[in-house]
């Protein structure tokens, strides 16, 4: 099966700092790079879809200033959650999927922010 | 909106008991329907799905019908095993929009 991995896997940082979380898909290219965050026991929420080589696509109630997305490749999608603050503190997922309609998961990031 | 709802967890059986974990979901127009499992410390993983009214999917001797008029995709399994404990999630795919909606998971333990 489809192979995709997330770094790091889990990170603490502290209040208003930048963290950097990157998803690549090993062996299959990714043309659409969706993100989600799920808090503990709750569902998977929808961040954002991006293709590559555009801008990403936001949900609503989705600051794009404090989540940036760059999908710059079919295999390497970032998102990047600058001035962190506590209330980020979550599990963040990407998902890619590949042009055949399946879509696949990364093992999810734990951010804690302090 | 189109949303998801799933049995609260977590759900505890004994190895070979019979599973059921309900699933209803609310969408306009015709939905795909999906169940994703998620293993300690894996990614998600695609279980089965259903794109249709009256489909069933099936893998690894879980199974789950697509029924339009209850609007349900309840998931199945005959006989469990301790292998089968982790984390499932019902979702569906609006018509043609390939986004996924997900219910807020069910953990299953089963024990020997």
């Amino acid at each position: 099966g489809a192979v995709v991995s997330q770094h790091p896997s889990w990170v603490i940082c502290k209040s208003g700092t930048s963290v950097k979380i990157e998803c690549r898909s090993l062996d299959f290219q990714a043309t659409t790079m969706f993100w989600y965050r799920q808090f503990p026991k709750q569902s998977l929420m929808l961040m954002a879809t991006s293709n590559e080589g555009s801008k990403a696509t936001y949900e609503q109630g989705v600051e794009k200033d404090k989540f940036l997305i760059n999908h710059a490749s079919l295999t390497l999608s970032t998102l990047t959650v600058t001035s962190a603050h506590p209330e980020d503190s979550s599990f963040y997922i990407c998902s890619p999927k590949t042009g055949d309609y399946e879509q696949y998961f990364g093992p999810g990031t734990r951010l804690t922010v302090t | 909106g189109d949303s998801v709802t799933q049995m609260e967890g977590p759900v505890t059986l004994s190895e070979e008991a019979f599973l059921t974990i309900n699933c209803t979901y609310t969408a306009t127009g015709y939905p795909s329907l999906f169940w994703y499992v998620q293993y300690p410390g894996e990614g998600l993983q695609l279980l089965l799905k259903a794109t249709k009214a009256d489909d069933k999917g099936s893998n690894k001797g879980f199974e789950a019908t697509y029924r339009k008029e209850t609007t349900s995709f309840h998931l199945e399994k005959g006989s469990v095993q301790v292998s089968d404990s982790a984390v499932y999630f019902c979702a569906l795919t609006p018509s043609n929009t390939g986004k996924l909606i997900f219910g807020q998971g069910t953990t299953l333990q089963v024990k020997p």
